[in-house]
C-alpha cells in the first residue's frame, strides 16, 4: 500500500457526461501528479500541482481539468467524454521539496474509467 | 524533449529463461533519473529501480538485474530465470527533476512479457 488513494475505482459513464476522480496524497506530501493510460496513448503525464499550485502540463486535453485543494487532495475533473477518453488514471505523490533532489513518486492503484 | 523508448512491445519466454529488456532514453539535462515500473495484471504500477544519471554501477537484485549506459543512453533490464509471476507490462521512464517540487516521469511505451509454464 502505497499510502495514495484514489476514488472510484471503477467508474463507467456515456459520452457527453462529466465525472470527477479524486486524489488522496500521502500523509506529508505537497506534489500530485495525475497520469493517463490508454490504449493509443500508452502512460502519460497530465497536470502536477504543488501545495495548492499548479507546477507543470503535460498532454491534458481543454476538456481536462485539476485542482489540489488547501487540504492536499486533489480532484481531475472530465468533460464532454469521449471514448477516447476510457483509460486508467493514475495519481501519484511525492513529498515535493524545493531542493535539487528527486522525490520519490508514490502511485495510487489508479481509476478505471469506462466511456460508452 | 525528453523520450523513452521501448522497442520491443511482446516478448514470450518459457519459465527458467533469462530475458532482456530493452529502454533508450533522449534528454538533454546531465542530471536525470531512470526508472523501472512492473505492472501486474492487477493494474498497480509497481516500482523497481531507480538510477541517477551520475551512477553507472549496474545493480542486482535476487534474480534481477539493470545495466546502465550512457554512451549508449540505455537502460536495460534483465530476469533471471523467469518466472510465471513475472508476466507483466514492463514500463522505463525517466526525470529530468531540476528540484524535488518537478519530478514528472515520461515513461515508454511499456513491454508485456508472458512468461509461459
Amino acid at each position: 500500500d502505497s499510502g495514495v488513494t484514489q476514488t472510484p475505482k471503477h467508474l463507467i459513464t456515456a459520452t457527453g457526461q462529466r465525472v470527477t476522480l479524486r486524489c488522496s496524497p500521502r500523509s506529508g506530501d505537497l506534489s500530485v501528479y495525475w497520469y493517463q493510460q490508454s490504449l493509443d496513448q500508452g502512460l502519460q503525464f497530465l497536470i502536477q500541482y504543488y501545495n495548492g499550485e499548479e507546477r507543470a502540463k503535460g498532454n491534458i486535453l481543454e476538456r481536462f481539468s485539476a485542482q489540489q485543494f488547501p487540504d492536499l487532495h486533489s480532484e481531475l475533473n472530465l468533460s464532454s467524454l469521449e471514448l477516447g477518453d476510457s483509460a486508467l488514471y493514475f495519481c501519484a505523490s511525492s513529498v515535493g521539496t524545493t531542493l535539487p533532489i528527486y522525490n520519490e513518486q508514490f502511485f495510487g492503484p489508479g481509476t478505471r474509467l469506462t466511456v460508452l | 524533449a525528453q523520450k523513452v523508448t521501448q522497442a520491443q512491445t511482446e516478448i514470450s519466454v518459457v519459465e527458467k529463461e533469462d530475458v532482456t529488456l530493452d529502454c533508450v532514453y533522449e534528454t538533454r539535462d546531465t542530471t536525470y533519473y531512470l526508472f523501472w515500473y512492473k505492472q501486474p495484471p492487477s493494474g498497480e504500477l509497481v516500482f523497481l529501480i531507480r538510477r541517477n544519471s551520475f551512477d553507472e554501477q549496474n545493480e542486482i537484485s535476487g534474480r534481477y538485474s539493470w545495466n546502465f549506459q550512457k554512451s549508449t543512453s540505455s537502460f536495460n533490464f534483465t530476469i533471471t530465470a523467469s518466472q510465471v509471476v513475472d508476466s507483466a507490462v514492463y514500463f522505463c521512464a525517466l526525470s529530468e527533476a531540476d528540484t524535488g517540487a518537478n519530478s514528472k516521469l515520461t515513461f515508454g511505451k511499456g513491454i508485456t512479457l508472458s512468461v509461459r509454464p
